[in-house]
């Protein structure tokens, strides 16, 4: 069974350090894109980026460009998302998504992880 | 920052039709690339709904149903169920933004 868990809920001050985690399983991490999508609260889904956990290549979206780092470990089968400073703009709930089955070879996702929530606050 | 217009929301009695419109650009849509569709609902991660235009994954009933034509594609639905209540976006990829994805700014959908 294709499963994409992530890490908890965060809360953290404005300047400070993290990176979420969204671990696969049931299926060959490293052969499918793995992509993020963010939340705002009250707002809609944003496309932030994706990996080829195989050779990491990875796209960011124009918005997210140098505003987060995403990367992959091949050998944990875990994406990941980080920040080297949050911003009180950053608090959202953050996704992972796969392609897999359906939407392998295209540009969806039909497998998603449960949702990190992130807030950020002095 | 959406790229893709939908109507903010949509309404509908049980048992009606309702249909959400996307609306891209040359970049996107009206360039030939696909569209999809996802469920969302409060507390859930999203569900693919539609995927390449107009496929149904396994397990989404028949109700639902996507089309494209130029830069819109259309997501309806038939035989409203309560259980239908929840934001739907549209997905698409940007040519120019070389294999970027973005999405609709979302509808919420009310049974009323």
């Amino acid at each position: 069974e294709v499963q994409l868990v992530q890490s908890g809920a965060e809360v953290k001050k404005p300047g400070e350090f993290l990176k979420i985690s969204c671990e696969g399983s049931g299926y060959r991490f490293g052969s499918y894109w793995i992509g993020w999508v963010r939340q705002r609260p009250g707002k809609g889904l944003e496309w932030i980026g994706i990996i080829f956990p195989g050779d990491s290549e990875t796209k960011y979206s124009p918005s997210f460009q140098g505003q987060a780092t995403i990367s992959a470990d091949e050998s944990t089968n875990t994406a990941y998302l980080q920040w080297n400073a949050l911003k009180t703009s950053d608090t959202a709930i953050y996704y992972c998504g796969a392609r897999l089955g359906y939407c392998d070879g295209s540009t969806c996702f039909d497998f998603w992880g449960q949702g990190t929530q992130v807030t950020v606050s002095s | 920052q959406s790229v893709l217009t939908q109507p903010p929301s949509v309404s509908g009695a049980p048992g009606q039709r309702v249909t959400i419109s996307c609306t891209g650009t040359s970049s996107d849509i009206g360039a030939g690339n696909d569209v999809h569709w996802y469920q969302h609902r409060p507390g859930s991660a999203p569900k693919l709904l539609i995927y390449r235009n107009t496929n149904r994954p396994s397990g989404v009933p028949g109700r639902f149903s996507g089309s494209r034509s130029g830069t819109s594609a259309s997501l309806a639905i038939t035989g409203l169920r309560a259980e239908d209540e929840a934001d739907y976006y549209c997905q698409s990829y940007d040519t120019s933004l070389r294999g970027r994805g973005v999405f609709g700014g979302g509808t919420k959908l009310t049974v009323l």
